[in-house]
């Protein structure tokens, strides 16, 4: 039931670009993402509903395609603040998952 | 604005002890939900309510339990503690029926010696 996310781990020079794939295996209601630094709780990025809409969040948007229940993350220009680990969360109903996690790592 | 409330904020316990672990939601959320995440790993989901009835059971061992009060808090319990629930427990509300975002405590960082 645990939403399989790729890649698992990701190291990027400051102001590349990354996309990060979260799918499941259910039918999904929405898509969350979460950002999670090393000790502390996750920080809610944003929500996706289903209909296939895309949304956007400073320079970090996604997009979720409810028929094939995958969701994307792009992080454009990526900065050093944008390092942590990702997880999408994906609503089912009356269940809640997240995903196995993408770590990012942004370097100067 | 109100926020998760989880305490402890450390724990620490011997082996074969117990531990309650305690999660005050924030008001008129639904849901509320246990996670345990191990050094590097990511959460994994341990157990949850909606509306005070558990909704859902993941990964939970035996030796623990939980339940959601009458004032909504909720509390997990875990006994004959082993070295391998060291870990970060998080809990989350939301008001799940909204497909609202969860919001987190700051967790309890268990150790058992």
């Amino acid at each position: 039931q645990q939403p399989v996310q790729s890649p698992q781990a990701v190291i990027l020079r400051e102001g590349e670009d990354a996309v990060i794939n979260c799918s499941s295996s259910k039918a999904l209601y929405s898509v969350h993402w979460y950002r999670q630094k090393h000790g502390e709780a996750p920080v809610f990025l944003m929500i996706l509903l289903k209909g296939g809409e895309q949304k956007g969040h400073e320079k970090i948007s996604a997009s979720f395609n409810e028929k094939k229940q995958q969701s994307s993350l792009y992080l454009t220009a990526s900065q050093l603040s944008y390092s942590g680990t990702y997880f999408c969360g994906t609503d089912t109903g009356n269940q809640f998952y997240f995903g196995t996690g993408t770590s990012l790592t942004v370097i100067p | 604005a109100a926020g998760v409330i989880q305490s402890p904020r450390h724990l620490i316990k011997e082996k074969r002890e117990t531990a309650t672990l305690k999660c005050y939601p924030i008001p008129r959320h639904d849901t509320v939900y246990w996670y345990q995440q191990g050094p590097g790993q990511d959460p994994q989901f341990l157990i949850s309510f909606y509306e005070k009835m558990q909704s859902d059971k993941g990964s939970i061992p035996d030796r623990f339990s939980a339940q959601q009060f009458s004032d909504y808090h909720s509390e997990l319990n875990m006994s004959s503690l082993e070295l391998g629930d060291s870990a970060l427990y998080f809990c989350a509300s939301s008001q799940l029926r909204r497909r609202e975002k969860l919001f987190f405590g700051s967790g309890t960082q268990l150790s058992v010696l």
